[in-house]
């Protein structure tokens, strides 16, 4: 089984600072590892995922995040964050499954407070 | 566009009352999730289904039902026995491949 500790439950900041939102994960296998966000009252959307291959990936609005299989962590970073990225954002974790339909493990979310 | 579809958007449900939360999806996903959104509590799944007249109990079912007859419906029924049913309730789906694709979700409110 998986688990997936999301170390920060709200992270305030000034606008055009630089954010991290933490994720840990655990697992006895490999995994997949996504982050999701959500604006208030809509459902989730994907923000960025890492399935194999290079350990940095980007989303098209700024964020990256960096799989670090040693430290079994996936943390998203901002190096400028805008008013707009006001949201929680959820870190999910899955074993690796070629493609086949495995659920998600969840994070309990992080409130990112963006004020100007 | 391909999506999935949750309604109604806003629910009441009386004391003692049934509620159905429709979720439709149109992306051709095998599996389908239902989830419960408290504050602070994160994702909870309720009922989830790989296949078509299959579903499994995820880790709060109680006072929940669902069905799954046809592949692009997975409907939610909150029954008179969930105590406590006033929350925030997002459907997703999966298919072959990476990640869920959820609804916008529908909030229900005990009254």
């Amino acid at each position: 089984a998986q688990s997936v500790t999301q170390l920060d439950s709200q992270v305030p900041v000034f606008e055009e600072a630089p954010v991290e939102l933490r994720c840990n994960y655990s697992s006895s296998v490999s995994v997949y590892l996504f982050w999701y966000v959500q604006y208030p009252n809509q459902g989730l959307q994907l923000l960025l995922k890492y399935l194999s291959g290079s350990t940095l990936v980007e989303s098209i609005n700024g964020f990256e995040a960096e799989f670090n299989k040693s430290q079994t962590s996936f943390h998203l970073r901002k190096p400028s964050v805008h008013i707009s990225d006001t949201a929680e954002y959820f870190c999910a974790v899955s074993r690796d499954s070629g493609g086949s339909n495995y659920k998600l493990t969840f994070g309990k979310g992080t409130l990112l407070t963006v004020n100007p | 566009d391909g999506g999935i579809t949750q309604s109604p958007k806003y629910l009441f449900r009386k004391e003692g009352q049934n509620v159905t939360l429709s979720c439709e999806q149109n992306l051709n996903h095998d599996a389908m999730y239902w989830y419960r959104q408290d504050p602070g509590q994160g994702l909870r799944l309720i009922y989830y289904s790989q296949i078509v007249n299959d579903f499994q109990k995820g880790d709060i079912a109680e006072g929940y039902s669902v069905s799954r007859e046809k592949k692009e419906s997975f409907p939610l029924t909150v029954t008179s026995a969930q105590k406590n049913p006033t929350a925030f309730y997002l459907c997703a789906s999966s298919g072959y491949g990476y990640g869920y694709t959820f609804g916008s979700g529908t909030r229900l409110t005990v009254v």
